[in-house]
C-alpha cells in the first residue's frame, strides 16, 4: 500500500553508523516536494526528526542528518546510541495521488 | 506551543460509522498555511495518512479510502473531526492527527502529533 518503499530492518553496533533508504518515484520525491523523517519508539507517536530533505527540528541530535537524490532519500544515524532504537518512517507529497505518503518503516536495532 | 488531542470511541462493531475529534491548541486553522491531517497504524504496521484540512477549507484524502473519509473543521472550537463510513475489522488501528507545517495546500510535513487513540472495530 506504502509507495515509499525502506528496507525492512537495519542494525548496527553502538558508535556505528547506520543509514535507512527511501525510494519513491518521479510523483513523491522525484518532485519538488521535500521528504520528511519520523522516529517513533515502541509505543509512541512518531517525532518530526528530519525536516525539508535535510534539516533537523530544534532539539534533534545532529547525529541525524539527510539526503535526498532523485527519486531517493536517505536518513543517517551516525554515533548510534541505545536510544536511537526505534522504527523510522520517511514521508513526502503524491503529486500524482494528491495527497501524503509514507513510507513502509525501517526498524533500527542497537546491537 | 503546538499540542493535538485525539478522541472517540474505543470501540466500534462492523458497518458503524466513526468520528473521531481533534482537538488543538498553540495555532488556528484560520491562519495562512495552517492545517491539520490525520494517520493511522494499525497494530504492528506502518504509518498511513489518510485526510488533510487546510486553512483555506480545501481537503485532501487517501485515494484508497477517499469514499469512506470526511473531514470537517470548527475554527471556533480549535477542532478538527474525521469520519470514515463502513468500518471493518482491518480499520483497527491506533489514529493520530497531527499539524501539518506548510506554506501552501500541498506538501509539508506532520511536525506535532497527538498521542493518538486506539479503535478496535469487533462484532
Amino acid at each position: 500500500q506504502s509507495v515509499l518503499t525502506q528496507p525492512p530492518s537495519v542494525s548496527g553496533a553502538p558508535g556505528q553508523r547506520v543509514t535507512i533508504s527511501c525510494t519513491g518515484s518521479s510523483s513523491n520525491i522525484g518532485t519538488v516536494y521535500d521528504v520528511h523523517w519520523y522516529q517513533q519508539l515502541p509505543g509512541a507517536a512518531p517525532k518530526y526528526v528530519i525536516s525539508g530533505n535535510t534539516n533537523r527540528p530544534s532539539g534533534v541530535p545532529d547525529r541525524f542528518s539527510g539526503s535526498k537524490s532523485g527519486t531517493s532519500a536517505s536518513l543517517a544515524i551516525t554515533g548510534l546510541q541505545a536510544e536511537d532504537e526505534a522504527d523510522y518512517y520517511c514521508q513526502c507529497y503524491d503529486t500524482s495521488l494528491s495527497g501524503y505518503v509514507f513510507g513502509t518503516g525501517t526498524k533500527v536495532t542497537v546491537l | 506551543q503546538i499540542t493535538l488531542k485525539e478522541s472517540g470511541p474505543t470501540l466500534v462493531k462492523p458497518t458503524q460509522t466513526l468520528t473521531l475529534t481533534c482537538s488543538f491548541s498553540g495555532f488556528s486553522l484560520t491562519t495562512s498555511g495552517a492545517g491539520v491531517g490525520w494517520i493511522r497504524q494499525p497494530p504492528g504496521k506502518a504509518l498511513e495518512w489518510l485526510a488533510v484540512i487546510y486553512w483555506d477549507d480545501i481537503k485532501r484524502y487517501s485515494a484508497s479510502l477517499k469514499s469512506r473519509l470526511t473531514i470537517t473543521k470548527d475554527t471556533s472550537k480549535n477542532q478538527v473531526v474525521l469520519t470514515l463510513t463502513n468500518m471493518d475489522p482491518v480499520d483497527t488501528a491506533t489514529y493520530f492527527c497531527a499539524h501539518r507545517l506548510g506554506a501552501s495546500s500541498t506538501g509539508g510535513a506532520f511536525d506535532v502529533w497527538g498521542l493518538g487513540t486506539l479503535v478496535a472495530v469487533s462484532s
